[in-house]
């Protein structure tokens, strides 16, 4: 069956950076994209890009161009998001989802989380 | 950006009650709309897509309705699973944008 697995939670400093993980199963990786999405504590979600999982490409918000990267390791069927220059803002649980095309909604289960706490 | 508007935030029912959450989006959105829930500590499970296409798996007492700017999800018969937090979410422009959620108590 399809499953998206996260890395564990984090705990970074402020100013540091953070890399979440997601490994894909059940599905052929490239032919997704991933988007990666974050809600804080108690609040709704928040859109922060996607990768194209077969060329790389990525499409980044608005609110985190320069701040956030996203890669893929075709190998082992990897996404990866990396925030910089973390706040205590950024504490959130990160999510992960795979859509079909640009333009689609979500499919199938979406990673289970990783909450990412910035604290100094 | 596309602003979504859920409302209400919150309703009381009860096993068994017939529940209506409505979704406004800001400008049209065809039929871009998809409809969550989330349970405490877990992630969204997808409920609509297309604003009224069911996801496989998903139990024929829930229904979706709209195009354009306005939608409602419908739970016909609450079940004791059912009590949750509901998400609409549109699709039809980046950035994709939720509304605020509407907890079903």
């Amino acid at each position: 069956q399809v499953q998206l697995i996260q890395s564990g939670a984090e705990v970074k400093k402020p100013g540091a950076s953070v890399e979440v993980s997601c490994k894909a199963s059940g599905y052929t990786f490239s032919g997704y994209y991933m988007h990666w999405l974050r809600q804080a504590p108690g609040q709704g979600f928040e859109w922060m890009g996607w990768i194209d999982c077969k060329s790389g490409f990525t499409n980044y918000g608005q609110k985190f161009q320069g701040r956030v990267t996203m890669t893929r390791d075709r190998s082992i069927s990897t996404a990866y998001m990396e925030l910089s220059g973390l706040t205590s803002d950024d504490t959130a649980v990160y999510y992960c989802a795979k859509t079909g095309d640009v333009y689609r909604p979500y499919e199938g289960p979406w990673g289970q989380g990783t909450l990412v706490t910035v604290s100094s | 950006d596309i602003q979504m508007t859920q409302s209400p935030s919150s309703l009381s029912a009860s096993v068994g009650d017939r529940v209506t959450i409505t979704c406004r989006a800001s400008e049209p959105i065809a039929n871009y709309l998809a409809w969550f829930q989330q349970t405490p500590g877990k992630a969204p499970k997808s409920l609509i897509y297309a604003a009224s296409s069911l996801q496989t798996g998903v139990p024929s007492n829930f229904s979706g309705s709209g195009s354009g700017t306005d939608f409602t999800l419908t739970i016909s018969g609450l079940q004791p699973e059912d009590f949750a937090i509901y998400y609409c979410q549109q699709y039809n422009s980046y950035p994709f944008t939720f509304g605020g959620g509407t907890k079903v108590e």
